[in-house]
């Protein structure tokens, strides 16, 4: 099984600051099969990019991602109000799938 | 508009089973590959099963293997989660989830449902 691990934990950042969140695996992830989700308090989990750099239908373009192999980075170049949540890296390899732990940001 | 609405959840004992539904809308039910994943009051996310567009095709994580079922009836919309021996551990609000194709390999998640609860307690 591929272990995911997100870092930070947590992210302290103002409106309009840049985000940088990490995904790590501990092994290679084939073809860039990973994706990034943005969870909101009492909401479920919403698809903010897949294949590592494709986002998904809707996702504002101040979200970018990137990576191959065993590490991956989640961009958010200027933090809106509505961007302070919990982001979740995802692998999805051959009928296996596994998150990462989450890193939450929050509005300092 | 796609939509995806769980069902079932609800406080069971321990030991006992609980069936969990999800009733699908606004797309071609058949043309995808359906999961579950589950987070735990407080936690993150873990996935829990997939089911290909036909049922040839399902797959489990290995702390629910040979407890939980998935199944599917695609004249329904419908996709359905048995859930027996529950354990303090299967506490945990039950997302489910559209995948991004028919078959199982390298689906990504798109869109989720709003969840059901589904508490595990004497």
């Amino acid at each position: 099984e591929i272990v995911l691990t997100q870092s930070p934990g947590s992210l302290s950042l103002s409106p309009g600051e840049r985000a940088t969140l990490s995904c790590r695996a501990s092994q290679s992830v084939s073809s860039s099969h990973l994706a990034w989700y943005q969870q909101k308090p009492g909401q479920a989990p919403r698809l903010l990019i897949y294949g590592a750099s494709n986002r998904a239908t809707g996702i504002p373009d101040r979200f970018s991602g990137s990576g191959s192999g065993t590490d991956f980075t989640l961009t958010i170049s200027r933090l809106e109000p509505e961007d302070f949540a919990v982001y979740y890296c995802q692998q999805y390899g051959s009928s296996s799938w596994t998150f990462g732990q989450g890193t939450k940001v929050e509005i300092k | 508009e796609v939509q995806l609405v769980e069902s079932g959840g609800n406080l069971v004992q321990p030991g006992r089973s609980l069936r969990l539904s999800c009733a699908a809308s606004g797309f071609n039910f058949d043309d995808y590959a359906m999961h579950w994943v589950r987070q735990a009051p407080g936690k993150g996310l873990e996935w829990v099963s997939g089911i290909s567009w036909n049922s040839g095709h399902i797959a489990y994580a290995d702390s629910v293997k040979g407890r939980f079922t998935i199944s599917r009836e695609n004249a329904k919309n419908s996709l359905y989660l048995q859930m027996n021996s529950l354990t303090s551990e299967d506490t945990a609000l039950y997302y489910c989830a559209r995948g991004d194709q028919k078959w199982l390999p390298y689906n990504w998640f798109d869109p989720w449902g709003q969840g059901t609860l589904v508490t595990v307690s004497s």
